[in-house]
């Protein structure tokens, strides 16, 4: 059963170019969540989808950002215009329940995002 | 407000010792996680602890909470040099929907 995928696995972006992050959930997992993590910080919450719904996207900064997870296909993090400050490691995590149930969360490789 | 504060931030022992990193949090919770990261990867989940549990172990492993403190801990016994990553605790508050709030984590360094 493979894991969390992630790609690209490093992505190289100018400032104000769009950046588009991949997640394929683990086989079996409806569930997907993105978190932000910049160096030496733990983990930000952005995002939490089900298949073709967000759930919670508290997280999320209000302007530049979108996530989906369309019926068919991986879940997708969209970041535009890109600036420096969103510099960071994004990981994909999924489960195979979610709200009010306690499940173990699996974590992707993470996607880097080096903006220039 | 922030949870899953993580101490210490940095842990330095000798190969073959114990290692325990502590977490605190603010708010009621469904269930507590740990998880380690080796320097520029992805998580690893290492143990869920329920917040109806007290203890729980996995090999060289052994989680503690105390929800009445709103603390847990985490005791790597036996540490190996393998051992050397960053470990966050991270929580799932109640009502919520599943996201998980880490802590800054502890960075554990295990010198051979």
């Amino acid at each position: 059963n493979a894991g969390v995928m992630q790609n690209p696995r490093h992505l190289v972006r100018r400032r104000g170019q769009e950046a588009r992050l991949r997640c394929s959930p683990m086989k079996g997992h409806s569930h997907v969540y993105w978190y932000r993590q910049l160096p030496e910080e733990g983990l930000k919450f952005m995002v939490y989808l089900q298949k073709e719904n967000i759930i919670d996207e508290s997280g999320m900064p209000k302007e530049r950002f979108s996530a989906e997870f369309p019926k068919e296909g991986p879940s997708i993090l969209r970041i535009q215009q890109v600036v420096r400050g969103d510099s960071a490691a994004y990981f994909c995590a999924s489960s195979p329940r979610g709200q009010g149930l306690s499940y173990e969360q699996y974590f992707g490789p993470g996607t880097r995002l080096t903006v220039t | 407000s922030q949870q899953g504060e993580e101490d210490p931030q940095a842990l330095s022992i000798q190969e073959g010792e114990n290692a325990t990193m502590n977490c605190s949090y603010k708010t009621s919770i469904n269930n507590l996680q740990w998880y380690r990261q080796n320097s520029g990867r992805g998580l690893v989940h290492l143990i869920l602890i329920r917040s109806n549990e007290r203890e729980k172990h996995s090999g060289r492993l052994r989680v503690t909470l105390d929800t009445s403190k709103k603390s847990s801990s985490l005791l790597i016994t036996a540490s190996r040099a393998a051992d050397t990553a960053s470990y966050f605790c991270a929580t799932d508050a109640t009502g919520g929907a599943q996201k998980l709030v880490f802590g800054q984590g502890t960075r554990l360094t295990i010198n051979p």
